[in-house]
């Protein structure tokens, strides 16, 4: 079975913190992506990459950045947290554009 | 007019019944097509592709219309297991990335 884990499945953080997600997948997937979900909205992209080290902005990079310097790693770092950046986060990887396997997720709080 | 379009429902339907969901899309050049199904408090997970000749798993049945430019997904014989969100998903000929629609919530009652 394909296995995505996140590093958290809660975190409460303050204004202006830097926060890091991990995100590592163990089936060799070249895809990685990071979406967050909000009530309403439902899942939007924030960044994917497609390669080591490659990185492509999805529909809401603001106020994030990413990193992949592994191919089963992929982490979402937000610079300084906002409160607006309150949300459940959702990593997902996948060989192709086809189905794409999501972890668990992380519900980010930040005061 | 978004991308990935669908109701957001609740559907609420009786055990038995057969319950049916479209989406639609706003790019023609859409190439590929998914429903997903996500229960509650938890992530998303693939449910099906939808082919162009259209495909059957079981109860399960999905269709594509280009010239109407939307999915459907229709449940036979629904069970209260099928109470889920339902995730239209869209990829764009060209791009490396899909589109989410924001779900359709179904809650199936005994």
């Amino acid at each position: 079975d394909v296995k995505v884990t996140q590093s958290s499945r809660y975190l409460v953080k303050r204004t202006g913190e830097k926060v890091f997600l991990e995100c590592v997948q163990d089936m060799d997937h070249e895809n990685m992506f990071w979406y967050r979900q909000d009530p309403g909205l439902g899942l939007r992209l924030i960044y994917f990459s497609y390669d080591v080290k490659m990185k492509e902005k999805g529909d809401i990079p603001e106020g994030y950045s990413v990193s992949r310097e592994k191919k089963e790693r992929f982490s979402l770092i937000l610079e300084s947290a906002s409160t607006n950046q309150t949300s459940m986060y959702l990593c997902a990887s996948g060989l192709a554009l086809d189905e794409q396997f999501f972890g668990p997720g992380t519900r980010l709080t930040v005061l | 007019r978004k991308e990935v379009e669908q109701d957001p429902g609740p559907f609420n339907v009786p055990e038995g019944a057969t319950v049916a969901f479209n989406c639609t899309y706003s790019n023609s050049a859409s190439q590929s097509f998914f429903w997903y199904r996500q229960d509650c408090r938890k992530e998303p997970k693939l449910l099906m592709s939808v082919y162009s000749s259209g495909n059957e798993d079981g109860r399960f049945t999905a269709q594509l219309n280009r010239a109407s430019q939307y999915i459907s997904l229709l449940i036979r014989d629904s069970k209260l297991s099928d109470s889920a969100t339902y995730l239209c998903v869209v990829n764009n000929k060209g791009y490396q990335k899909v589109t989410f629609g924001t779900g359709t919530k179904l809650q199936v009652i005994p």
